[in-house]
C-alpha cells in the first residue's frame, strides 16, 4: 500500500481565495482524521470521519472550513475564504479501529 | 477523560548517552498508548505501542518505552542516543473502551536534540 496520501504538498494563495486539500486514506481503514500543525498551538484534531461520517468537527475553527468524505477512499478539507492565520501544514491520517494511526505527509499551506 | 502530557518541550541529550522522552496518561480505563516521531518536513510515524501484554514495548530504531500502570507513564527510551533521533516525539493514549470512537489523544510533543 502507498500509504495516506495528500495532495498537494505545497500550496500559496492569496487571502480570500479557496482552497481545498485532498487525502486519499489506506484502502480498508475505516477512520480519516484531519488535523493542523503550527508551531505555536501544536497538533490540532480538526474533524474525524468513522465509515465515511462525520463524527467529530468541534475542532473545525469556524465555519470557512469544511471536510466531505464522500466515499471510502477521498476526503476533502476546504477553507472558503482563507486567510493569513490559516497558514499551517495540515496533515490527514487514517486508521483501523483499535490501531494507530498512519499519518499522510501534508500539505503545507501559506496564505498571503 | 482521556488526556496525555508531555511535560518536557525540549530535550538535549550527548550522543551515545542514554535518552528518556517522557509522557503521562489519564484514561478511565486501560490505555492503549503510542509514540510516534516526527523528522522536519515530513509526517508523524509509527514508532512503538502498548495495547496490552509486557510491560516493556521494543519498536523501531533501537526505541523501547516502558508502560507503568501506577504512575500513569509510558516513557520513551533508547540506550544511546544517535545526532539521527534529533525529531519531535508525540505520545498519544486512548481509552480501550472508547466513547469516541478510534480517536486518540496526543501530547503536544517533544523535541529532542542529540548533540555530537
Amino acid at each position: 500500500d502507498a500509504g495516506v496520501i495528500q495532495s498537494p504538498r505545497h500550496e500559496v494563495t492569496e487571502m480570500g481565495q479557496e482552497v481545498t486539500l485532498r487525502c486519499k486514506p489506506i484502502s480498508g481503514h475505516d477512520y480519516l482524521f484531519w488535523y493542523r500543525q503550527t508551531m505555536m498551538r501544536g497538533l490540532e484534531l480538526l474533524i474525524y470521519f468513522n465509515n465515511n461520517v462525520p463524527i467529530d468537527d468541534s475542532g473545525m475553527p469556524e465555519d470557512r472550513f469544511s471536510a466531505k468524505m464522500p466515499n471510502a477512499s477521498f476526503s476533502t478539507l476546504k477553507i472558503q475564504p482563507s486567510e493569513p492565520r490559516d497558514s499551517a501544514v495540515y496533515f490527514c491520517a487514517s486508521s483501523l479501529w483499535g490501531n494507530g494511526y498512519t499519518f499522510g505527509s501534508g500539505t503545507r499551506l501559506t496564505v498571503v | 477523560a482521556q488526556s496525555v502530557a508531555q511535560p518536557e518541550d525540549q530535550v538535549n541529550v550527548a550522543e551515545g548517552n542514554p535518552l528518556t522522552v517522557k509522557c503521562t496518561y489519564s484514561v478511565s480505563g486501560n490505555p492503549y498508548l503510542f509514540w510516534y516521531v516526527q523528522y522536519p518536513n515530513r509526517g508523524l510515524q509509527f514508532l512503538l505501542k502498548y495495547i496490552t501484554g509486557d510491560n516493556l514495548v521494543k519498536g523501531s530504531y533501537g526505541f523501547e518505552a516502558e508502560f507503568n500502570k501506577s504512575q500513569t507513564s509510558f516513557h520513551l527510551k533508547k540506550p544511546s542516543a544517535l545526532v539521527s533521533d534529533s525529531a519531535l516525539y508525540f505520545c498519544a493514549v486512548r481509552d480501550a473502551v472508547s466513547n469516541t470512537g478510534n480517536q486518540f489523544y496526543f501530547g503536544t510533543g517533544t523535541s529532542l536534540t542529540v548533540i555530537p
